[in-house]
């Protein structure tokens, strides 16, 4: 069974770094991409960027290229995302999502999603 | 980037009757190679991770009722539920998978009239 276990709840004052972790399980994780998505309060989904755990490549959205730095452990089957410096516009829910695809490289969806680490920055 | 706009904003709908969710790409999503359609659409309920409801613009996840139909070709694509049950409240979201940076509709908050 396809699980997604995100790290748990952060509050964080402005300046601070931040790393959140993803922990997979129950498949090849090191043959998918990782996405990150984030949901500001009360409002709709973001795209950050995505990583292929086989490798680190990265993808990032324009509107998070430079603010934040995906990573894996492949030893561990987990991804993570890192801020070096916090701001108050960062707090929201941040998900990752599994994105499925077949051996031909189609792509099918993101499907698997965790549960979201909620990010509160606040002085 | 690809800009997703969904239509309406919201909607209510009395049980049992038919719920229309649109969704207009501002440029293909169309990946030739592979004769797909790179859109999917999600289902999030308060409190709750967002859950794939159909990917290819029409194909739906397994689990997922068959109220829930997806179609759509060009940029134009739609999500309906054909009877709409309590649980259905949500907001809906289309999402291009096509081009980096992916991106998402704004939502559509479904509720019961």
């Amino acid at each position: 069974e396809v699980q997604v276990v995100q790290s748990g709840a952060e509050l964080k004052k402005p300046g601070e770094s931040l790393k959140i972790s993803c922990e997979a399980s129950g498949y090849a994780f090191n043959s998918y991409w990782i996405g990150w998505v984030r949901q500001m309060p009360g409002k709709g989904l973001e795209w950050m960027g995505m990583i292929y755990a086989g490798d680190s490549d990265t993808r990032y959205s324009p509107s998070f290229q430079g603010q934040v730095t995906f990573s894996v452990d492949k030893s561990i089957s987990a991804a993570y995302v890192q801020w070096s410096s916090l701001k108050a516009s960062d707090t929201g829910i941040y998900y990752c999502v599994r994105l499925d695809a077949l051996h031909s490289g189609l792509l099918r969806a993101f499907d698997f999603w965790g549960q979201g680490t909620s990010v509160t920055v606040s002085s | 980037d690809i800009v997703m706009t969904q239509s309406p904003d919201s909607l209510a709908v009395s049980l049992g009757e038919r719920a229309t969710i649109n969704c207009k790409s501002s440029q293909s999503v169309f990946k030739r190679s592979s004769d797909k359609y790179y859109l999917a659409w999600f289902q999030q309920k308060p409190g709750q991770p967002p859950k794939l409801l159909f990917y290819w613009a029409s194909t739906r996840e397994s689990g997922v009722s068959d109220r829930f139909s997806g179609s759509g070709s060009g940029t134009d694509f739609t999500l309906t539920i054909s009877s709409l049950q309590a649980e259905d409240v949500a907001v809906y979201y289309c999402h291009q998978y096509h081009t980096i940076p992916y991106t998402f509709g704004q939502g559509t908050r479904l509720e019961i009239k």
